[in-house]
């Protein structure tokens, strides 16, 4: 069964440094989401792409993080620098429909601490 | 923002016993969903009930769904140890985009 790829799995840094975090998405699939995930909350959804087109980057602390889906297919997080609250798990997911409300396949995440 | 409340945060019960779980919501929404999380691990799709659906059922899963009191429950029947993992309600209000729930955490004793 196909699922969504993701890594590193854990990244530990120090704060003020530079981190990325890559998807890759079920093939075949439009619609690509990152989401950060607080202990002990839900996922909030911190940037949307359908194929290379971001559709909704609202929730996205554009002055330190930045996203980018140059082919439509893989995908790139990254934040610089890092702060200590940014520690927090980065979920990936993607979806076939772009209609609304589609299901979602998330990755494993990638579980980030900042020292 | 978190449009999805759900009740109760934890829920500890025996192996074979039924677990519901309830979600509330502020808006209207196109479709509700829910979603498992074990431990440090991703999400995983259970089942999605549409706004003009009322119930559905997928394996030892049901779910409700009553619009007018904007919430939802997931009712997992004869529960297993490996039940045990937090629940995940997903509301889709602006349309393909998902605003999840606090979650209920689900500890399954055998």
């Amino acid at each position: 069964e196909a699922e969504v790829a993701q890594s590193p799995r854990y990244k530990i840094t120090e704060k003020s440094q530079a981190v990325a975090f890559w998807c890759d998405p079920i093939s075949g699939h439009a619609t690509l989401y990152w989401y950060r995930q607080i202990l002990g909350q839900g996922p909030e959804l911190l940037v949307q792409f359908q194929d290379e087109s971001v559709v909704d980057d609202s929730q996205l602390p554009k002055d330190r993080f930045s996203a980018e889906r140059l082919k439509g297919v893989d995908s790139t997080l990254k934040i610089q620098p890092a702060e200590l609250g940014d520690s927090a798990m980065y979920l990936c997911a993607s979806s076939l429909t772009r209609s609304t409300g589609g299901t979602q396949y998330f990755g494993p995440g990638t579980r980030l601490l900042v020292l | 923002s978190q449009q999805g409340e759900e009740d109760p945060q934890a829920l500890s019960i025996q192996e074979g016993e039924n677990a519901t779980m309830n979600c509330s919501y502020k808006t209207s929404i196109n479709n509700l969903q829910w979603y498992r999380q074990n431990s440090g691990r991703g999400l995983v799709h259970l089942i999605l009930i549409r706004s003009n659906e009322r119930e559905k059922h997928s394996g030892r899963l049901r779910v409700t769904l009553d619009t007018s009191k904007k919430s939802s429950s997931l009712l997992i029947t004869a529960s297993r140890a490996a039940d045990t993992a937090s629940y995940f309600c997903a509301t889709d209000p602006l349309g393909g985009k998902l605003i999840f729930g606090q979650g209920t955490e689900l500890s399954v004793k055998p």
